[in-house]
C-alpha cells in the first residue's frame, strides 16, 4: 500500500484559487467515489473538509470544491484566505475496508 | 456531537507493547460506524492503521497488520489499539477517529514515543 501522490507544497496569494492533485491508482482513487480532504493546523486534529469526492460537512465553507478524474482527485480552494494555510490530505478507500492517505501538501498563503 | 479522546503511556520501551484507547462520549459504538486508528510521526503525513466495527470485526493496514491489534469494549463505550516489538519508527501522534467513507470525527491525538 503506497501512498497517494500529493505535491508537497502550494501558495497563492489571498483572495486567489489553488488546486491540489492526489494521484492514485484503479485500485484506490479511480475504483470508488470515496476521497476525502482533511485541513491540518499545526499541533492540531485533522478536520475532514470533502468527503465522497465532493460533498462538504457542514460548516465547511463552499470555498472548498473536490473533484475527480480518473486516478486523479484534486481540492481547489478559492477565495484564499490567510486562515487556509495548512496541510492537506487526501485519503481514499482501497477496498476490503482498507483506506490510504496521501503524504500531505503544505499549503503557503502568501 | 460525537467527541472522542486517546488515552494511554506516552513512553513506550522498544520492544515492548504500546497500548493506548479511545474514549468515545456523545454517540454509542454500538449504533454504527467504523472506529478507527490513524498515526502521525513527527513532521510526517498520516498514516492509516486499522479500524473496527461493533461488532468486532477489524481491518488492519498490511504493512502494520502482523503488529497490530485493535479491539471494541461496547459496555465501556471504548476501543483500543495494540501495537507489538515497537521501534523508534514507531513513535508518533496516535490519534482515533470514527470512521464512516470519511473520518468526520477525530480525537485531540496523544504523542507515544519509543525510547529506552
Amino acid at each position: 500500500q503506497s501512498a497517494l501522490t500529493q505535491p508537497r507544497s502550494v501558495s497563492g496569494s489571498p483572495g486567489q484559487s489553488v488546486t491540489i492533485s492526489c494521484t492514485g491508482s484503479s485500485s484506490d482513487v479511480g475504483g470508488y467515489n470515496y476521497v476525502s480532504w482533511y485541513q491540518q493546523h499545526p499541533g492540531k486534529a485533522p478536520k475532514l473538509m470533502i468527503y465522497d469526492v465532493s460533498k462538504r460537512p457542514s460548516g465547511v465553507p463552499d470555498r472548498f470544491f473536490g473533484s475527480k478524474s480518473g486516478n486523479t482527485a484534486s481540492l481547489t480552494i478559492s477565495g484564499l484566505q490567510a486562515e487556509d494555510e495548512a496541510d492537506y490530505y487526501c485519503c481514499s478507500y482501497a477496498g476490503t475496508y482498507t483506506v490510504i492517505f496521501g503524504g500531505g501538501t503544505k499549503l503557503t498563503v502568501l | 456531537q460525537v467527541q472522542l479522546q486517546e488515552s494511554g503511556p506516552g513512553l513506550v520501551k522498544p520492544s515492548e507493547t504500546l497500548s493506548l484507547t479511545c474514549s468515545v462520549s456523545g454517540y454509542s459504538i454500538s449504533s454504527g460506524y467504523y472506529w478507527g486508528w490513524i498515526r502521525q510521526p513527527p513532521g510526517k503525513g498520516l498514516e492509516w492503521i486499522g479500524s473496527i466495527y461493533h461488532s468486532g470485526s477489524t481491518y488492519y493496514n498490511p504493512s502494520l497488520k502482523s503488529r497490530v491489534t485493535i479491539s471494541v469494549d461496547t459496555s465501556k463505550n471504548q476501543f483500543s489499539l495494540k501495537v507489538n516489538s515497537v521501534t523508534a519508527t514507531d513513535t508518533a501522534v496516535y490519534y482515533c477517529a470514527r470512521v464512516g467513507t470519511a473520518s468526520d470525527s477525530w480525537g485531540q491525538g496523544t504523542l507515544v514515543t519509543v525510547s529506552s
